[in-house]
């Protein structure tokens, strides 16, 4: 079965500071998604990325893609309070039917 | 703008009881998702519909759990008898097809006493 690990599980980070999220998957997928959850509430898509190589930015967040190296980044550049929340990396390997396997996720905390 | 709507979005109930939940894709998405969501935890699939036609419920306890998308549009998740370890949010998804963008509703909490 898919495995999908994410590291740290917990980060605590002061304002203005740069952080990435690391997300590792046992074997080959055709897409991996980052999601994003505020404590009591569902899902919401950050990113999609299909390629190796992929990279893609929104705001002070950028993800990444090495398919070779089976790894996902989320990066995070001057950190502000409003991204405090949960972040979920989850995979998809295609061959199961859209199946998404996710990983613990990432409590982000950002504090002033 | 389109949503997944799930309700209801809290319950309560108290062990051995039943439990339903139900869910309303997005207008035109074929395929449904019901994940279960541990608290600390990534969500976990439980059952997958194409149209009205279940494709996975590998991961389903079908012993207390069953699932149902009778017209291919709206689905019901049902529990019973409900057990402790049943307290989680239960989230609803949609997409166009299998493989594509899923969409998340905004969950049902459910506790179980």
């Amino acid at each position: 079965e898919l495995k999908v690990e994410q590291n740290p599980l917990f980060l605590s980070m002061q304002e203005g500071k740069n952080y990435t999220i690391y997300c590792n998957y046992s074997t080959t997928s055709d897409r991996l998604y980052w999601y994003r959850q505020d404590p009591g509430k569902s899902l919401e898509s950050l990113f999609v990325l299909l390629s190796n190589g992929a990279v893609k930015q929104e705001g002070r967040l950028m993800a990444s893609l090495d398919t070779k190296a089976r790894l996902s980044t989320l990066h995070i550049t001057a950190a502000v309070h409003d991204l405090s929340a949960t972040y979920f990396c989850a995979v998809d390997r295609g061959s199961t039917l859209g199946r998404l396997y996710f990983g613990r996720g990432t409590q982000l905390t950002v504090w002033p | 703008e389109a949503e997944v709507a799930q309700s209801p979005r809290y319950k309560i109930t108290e062990k051995s009881q039943a439990v339903a939940f139900w869910c309303d894709p997005i207008s035109g998405h074929a395929t449904l998702y019901w994940y279960r969501q541990i608290l600390g935890q990534g969500p976990e699939l439980l059952v997958q519909f194409q149209d009205e036609s279940v494709v996975d419920d590998s991961q389903l306890p079908k012993d207390r759990f069953s699932a149902e998308r009778l017209k291919g549009v709206d689905s019901t998740l049902k529990i019973q008898p409900a057990e402790l370890g049943d307290s989680a949010m239960y989230l609803c998804a949609s997409s166009v097809k299998w493989g594509s963008e899923q969409y998340f509703g905004p969950g049902t909490r459910l506790t179980v006493t």
